[in-house]
């Protein structure tokens, strides 16, 4: 596509339930990353994804994150039992590869609010 | 440890210079990044400088690296109302590649 895309873009869901969020990368990318950008503060890291295999998943808070790019395109997170300290923005973003110089583009995100 | 920090709130005059201030705590970064955050919108790369330069221009933007006191700057000439946003600096850190994001910086932007 013509850039990142992340469905829903909106969802409200109740405390404990569990929650699927889809990020499309713009074609032929084959970094993925996925951020949280709470209120008022700058996105934070994480996960990464070079390919199908999780690189680099040491942003995740806990195991009730988890994250999948099963054929190295789309990626889906994944939260369990969701708390309301979970809302937040969730970002993905791709790029081409993975040197400096590569441009990192952001999806619009998906804005998640637990009640 | 990784930390970076910036002033939260600029308000700056239309036709102005706007300097947009960013300090960061790891001697390994190799790329530091300058992005943009309007409204509702995703994150917007602007401009980004190697760890070894110390200025780099891109039309209206000046980026200028102090290295030893681990100081960024974001300088944008003849700031517009449609550069009101949200800045973000973010530092990318050797052998790594994930982006650790500031705090961000309010910049509005008045006639």
């Amino acid at each position: 596509g013509a850039g990142v895309s992340q469905t829903p873009s909106n969802k409200v869901t109740e405390k404990g339930k569990y929650v699927e969020l889809r990020c499309d990368p713009i074609s032929g990318h084959t970094a993925l990353y996925w951020y949280r950008q709470s209120l008022g503060q700058g996105p934070e890291f994480l996960i990464y994804f070079q390919g199908t295999g999780a690189a680099d998943d040491s942003g995740l808070p806990n195991d009730r994150f988890f994250a999948v790019r099963p054929e190295g395109s789309v990626s889906t997170l994944k939260i369990q039992r969701t708390e309301r300290g979970d809302s937040a923005v969730y970002l993905c973003a791709s790029s081409s590869g993975t040197g400096a110089g590569n441009t990192i583009y952001f999806g619009e995100g998906s804005w998640l609010t637990v009640v | 440890g990784e930390d970076v920090e910036q002033s939260l709130f600029l308000s700056v005059r239309e036709g102005d210079s706007s300097v947009i201030n960013c300090t960061y705590t790891d001697s390994s970064s190799t790329y530091l990044y300058w992005y943009k955050q309007e409204p509702g919108a995703g994150l917007q790369l602007l401009t980004y400088i190697f760890s070894n330069m110390d200025m780099k221009q891109d039309q209206r933007l000046t980026v200028l690296l102090n290295k030893k006191d681990k100081h960024l700057s974001l300088r944008i000439a003849d700031t517009q109302t449609g550069d009101s946003a949200i800045y973000f600096c973010a530092e990318k850190l050797q052998n790594t590649d994930k982006l650790i994001f500031g705090t961000g910086t309010r910049l509005q932007v008045f006639p």
